[in-house]
């Protein structure tokens, strides 16, 4: 099974801060990995597929990045609606795994 | 509008079966996968398995195999999740989800879901 590996688990940030979140993959997944975003007690929404190609309707400030083993999200300028747990998630096979999750905090 | 509705929350026993629902509409539900996600409390998102309705190809996630069963019912658009036999440490909320887009090779991402199915299992 292919493990995903994000980092940071958890970040601290303040409204209008450029935030980077790592995911590493254990063996190459081309482009395949999607991001999604969960905020508490609803289901997570897809914003980001094939590594870097933004879902409608997610706002631009969204971009990912990466290719192979090693890929990026980043909010350019976070808004407070962003603060949540982002997840990773690998679709190179027919078993698919998820990142361990990076929650995103108010400083 | 494409709508995946989930059957409600459960509370069960230790050793008890359950099988749980979730109902597509507005898509054609036989050439879309549908795949199950677990989250246990407080905890990430686990990708349990997948199941294509059209040919009930289902492939599941190697810590999930053996443990739950997935399948659908395309006559009446409805994909489920099953265990015989559960344990406390079964209890989560447990999502299905679909693919952005038709495909019958490697799943694509999710981006329509339930909205998800709390299972309790206490004694």
């Amino acid at each position: 099974d292919i493990q995903m590996t994000q980092s940071p688990s958890t970040l601290s940030a303040s409204v209008g801060d450029r935030v980077t979140i790592t995911c590493r993959a254990s063996q190459t997944i081309r482009n395949k990995l999607a991001w999604y975003q969960q905020k508490p007690g609803k289901a997570p929404n897809l914003l980001i597929f094939d590594a870097s190609s933004l879902q409608s309707g997610v706002p631009s400030r969204f971009s990912g990045s990466g290719f192979g083993t090693e890929f990026t999200l980043t909010i350019s300028s976070l808004q407070p609606d962003d603060f949540a747990t982002f997840y990773c998630q690998q679709y190179n096979s027919y078993s698919q795994t998820f990142g361990q999750g990076t929650k995103v905090e108010i400083k | 509008e494409v709508q995946l509705v989930q059957s409600g929350a459960e509370v069960k026993k230790p050793g008890e079966s359950l099988k749980i629902s979730c109902k597509g509409s507005g898509y054609n539900f036989p050439n879309y996968w549908i795949a199950w996600v677990r989250q246990m409390p407080g905890k990430g998102l686990e990708w349990m398995g997948i199941i294509y309705p059209g040919d009930s190809d289902t492939r599941y996630s190697p810590s999930f195999q053996g443990q739950v069963i997935i399948s659908a019912d395309k006559s009446i658009n409805t994909a489920y999740l099953q265990w015989s036999t559960l344990k406390a440490s079964d209890t989560a909320m447990y999502y299905c989800a679909r693919p952005a887009y038709e495909t019958n090779g490697y799943p694509p991402p999710l981006d329509s879901w339930g909205q998800g199915t709390l299972v309790t299992v206490s004694s």
